[in-house]
């Protein structure tokens, strides 16, 4: 089993809303990332936890707020966003934090901020 | 100089044709390398590994080209299925071990 579950995988929230992405994997993977893509650009990375602790943070505004409850569970907080912020969300997961090994990633959540 | 720098294409070829991409990358002390493919609205897969040693899987070689710091993918007998973009992906990259993207390859397979 390979699979990294993403939900919701499509949403559309206003400037004011909070909601939450979440994200599951069951393969004992101990590094998960979250990573945005913008159309016809490459994903982009944004957090990354290390055995459930948050190791990179590449200057994501505050208005995005990751959470890693246990070593099975990824979670984005999403508060007050822009509508540029309208892109696809990618969770990923690998085995090993020191990189030597394939990440793989959910399906997406599309999310539009209206 | 980008880290991961990859052609983007659009490679256009016909069904049944070969076609290759390179990627190359700037921090010699990269340790991992793999191909994703993604298609449109899709999430990127894994499509290969990438050995010192070279990899094969059916119709699709992956090499790595450690002293002129690429990797390169080689399709063979191109069907429409493989239009899609093809991601290189580096960890070790940078100094850190994250996985860091090519901004993708695009290949269209027509009839």
């Amino acid at each position: 089993d390979t699979e990294v579950t993403q939900t919701p995988k499509h949403l559309v929230m206003g400037m004011t809303n909070k909601k939450s992405l979440k994200c599951e994997q069951h393969m004992g993977h101990r590094a998960m990332y979250w990573y945005k893509q913008k159309a016809k650009k490459p994903p982009e990375l944004m957090f990354v936890y290390s055995y459930e602790k948050l190791s990179i943070n590449e200057s994501v505004p505050s208005r995005f707020s990751p959470e890693c409850p246990n070593s099975s569970l990824l979670n984005l907080h999403l508060h007050a966003l822009q509508p540029e912020d309208s892109a696809l969300y990618l969770c990923a997961s690998s085995q090993d934090p020191q990189g030597r090994t394939e990440a793989f990633f959910g399906q997406g959540t599309r999310l539009t901020v209206v | 100089r980008k880290e991961v720098e990859q052609d983007p294409g659009p490679f256009n070829v016909p069904e049944g044709a070969t076609v290759a991409f390179n990627c190359t990358y700037s921090n010699s002390a990269s340790q991992s390398f793999f191909w994703y493919r993604q298609d449109c609205r899709k999430e990127p897969k894994l499509l290969m590994s990438v050995y010192s040693s070279g990899n094969e899987d059916g119709r699709f070689t992956a090499q790595l080209n450690r002293a002129s710091q690429y990797i390169s993918l080689l399709i063979r007998d191109s069907k429409l299925s493989d239009s899609a973009t093809y991601l290189c992906v580096v960890l070790g990259s940078g100094g850190s071990y994250i996985p860091t993207f090519g901004r993708g390859t695009s290949l269209i397979v027509h009839p």
